[in-house]
């Protein structure tokens, strides 16, 4: 089992560019979330699916962001246009039917 | 709405000491609550759960006991060594962890030889 694999895991990209994180969960399990983690706001859910579709997206701070998952083994996360307070490490998770999330090992995003 | 208060850190240990670090929560209904670990540069890890009340949650030395009289869930270790440095977060669901997980703010945890 190789785990919850997100690309890439450093993105360094300039303000008013278009950055797409990528997240492959773990086989089987149903439920996928995103996570931000910044030092001065720790782990804030952005939004998370159920069976593929969005189930909670109010976390999500603002049009320019947006997330998809058109199949079980694959899901986006998109900042258009980004911005420098979108600088944080992002997290995908993954989870089955009963309790138990698996993390990533995260994607640093970086806004100059 | 849901929400886990743990206390502030950094904590900065000796070897072999104990270590507590607290955790309370605010929810409705019967959460499942849980302990989650992050190394630098690595994702966070569960390292124990319990899915209610009087259970107790253990894993590598660890303990955390849910007490729902007064919405704790305190993280214990009786010996800590350097390799538990790392940063500690608390956590809770209302499904077991299917659903979302409200995450505490973190404890930095550093343990010096």
């Amino acid at each position: 089992d190789a785990g919850v694999i997100q690309s890439p895991r450093h993105e360094v990209t300039e303000m008013g560019q278009e950055v797409t994180l990528r997240c492959k969960p773990i086989s089987g399990h149903n439920s996928l979330f995103w996570y931000r983690q910044t030092m001065m706001r720790g782990l804030e859910l952005l939004i998370y699916f159920n069976n593929n579709v969005p189930i909670d997206d109010s976390g999500m701070p603002e049009d320019r962001f947006s997330a998809k998952m058109p199949n079980a083994s694959f899901s986006t996360l998109k900042i258009q246009p980004s911005e420098p307070r979108d600088s944080a490490v992002y997290f995908c998770a993954s989870s089955p039917a009963s309790y138990g999330y698996t993390f990533g090992s995260g994607t640093r995003l970086t806004v100059v | 709405g849901d929400s886990v208060t743990q206390m502030e850190g950094p904590v900065t240990l000796s070897e072999e000491a104990f270590l507590t670090i607290n955790c309370t929560y605010t929810a409705t209904g019967y959460p499942s609550l849980f302990w989650y670990v992050q190394y630098p540069g690595e994702g966070l890890q569960l390292l124990l759960k319990a899915t209610k009340a009087d259970d107790k949650g253990s894993n590598k030395g660890f303990e955390a006991t849910y007490r729902k009289e007064t919405t704790s869930f305190h993280l214990e270790k009786g010996s800590v060594q350097v390799s538990d440095s790392a940063v500690y977060f608390c956590a809770l669901s209302r499904q077991g962890g299917s659903e979302k997980l409200v995450f505490g703010k973190g404890t930095k945890l550093t343990v010096n030889p």
